[in-house]
């Protein structure tokens, strides 16, 4: 079990800049999630995928995100035109779990820090 | 929308300290987690609570889902250096078309005392 992992780790980018992001979530996990956490901050929900389909997104989701799960497996987070204030630290998680199922634990990965210069 | 509030926003520990924090929500939730974040790093499982009054332990860790499904608890007994870090709490609600994804506390942050 090698857990969430994400790609790259750290990225500094120009503001307008186009950036993308990578997840591979634990093999056997339906679901992957996409939070985005700010210094002094929780972590803060942006969308989630049930297999490829992308079920819920969150408010926070601005027109210049968007985020892929092509085949089930794993998902890219792509922000495009980057603002300073895109500048967190952004986390995947991924979970086994169907409609209502009480115990649907997130796993989460270590994690990709934005820089916006 | 929904809120946490996690109390105490910091605190610093002497090793063999007991250590208690908790958060409590305008909402109710049907479940409850704790998490810890060190730094760098993505938030790890520490305990998943299901049932109002639930009480769980994991090692030296104990979390309480309360009554009134409003509010949890989590304590760390004997504290060691290897405790600090951030402490998120998270819940989460299943309603409408939502799947219940968590909303989290701001973090308690567990430091050595010098």
């Amino acid at each position: 079990d090698t857990g969430v992992s994400q790609d790259p780790r750290h990225k500094i980018t120009k503001r307008g800049q186009n950036v993308t992001f990578r997840c591979d979530p634990i093999s056997e996990h339906n679901r992957l999630y996409w939070y985005r956490q700010t210094l002094g901050q929780g972590p803060e929900f942006l969308t989630y995928f049930q297999n490829e389909a992308q079920l819920e997104k969150s408010r926070l989701l601005s027109d210049r995100f968007s985020a892929e799960r092509p085949k089930g497996s794993f998902s890219t987070l792509e922000i495009q035109r980057t603002e300073q204030g895109d500048s967190a630290m952004y986390l995947c998680a991924s979970s086994l779990g169907s409609w209502g199922l009480t115990k649907n634990i997130q796993y989460f990965g270590a994690g990709t820090r934005l820089s916006v210069l | 929308g929904q809120q946490l509030n996690q109390s105490p926003q910091s605190m610093f520990i002497q090793e063999g300290e007991d250590v208690s924090m908790n958060c409590t929500s305008s909402s109710i939730f049907n479940t409850w987690l704790w998490y810890k974040q060190d730094p760098g790093e993505g938030p790890v499982l520490l305990i998943a609570l299901y049932k109002a009054g639930e009480l769980t332990s994991n090692g030296r860790l104990t979390a309480q889902f309360g009554i009134t499904r409003k509010d949890s608890f989590l304590n760390i007994s004997a504290s060691i250096p290897s405790d600090v870090g951030i402490y998120f709490c998270a819940g989460r609600v299943f309603y409408g078309g939502s799947q219940g994804n968590l909303i989290f506390g701001k973090g308690t942050k567990l430091s050595v005392k010098p």
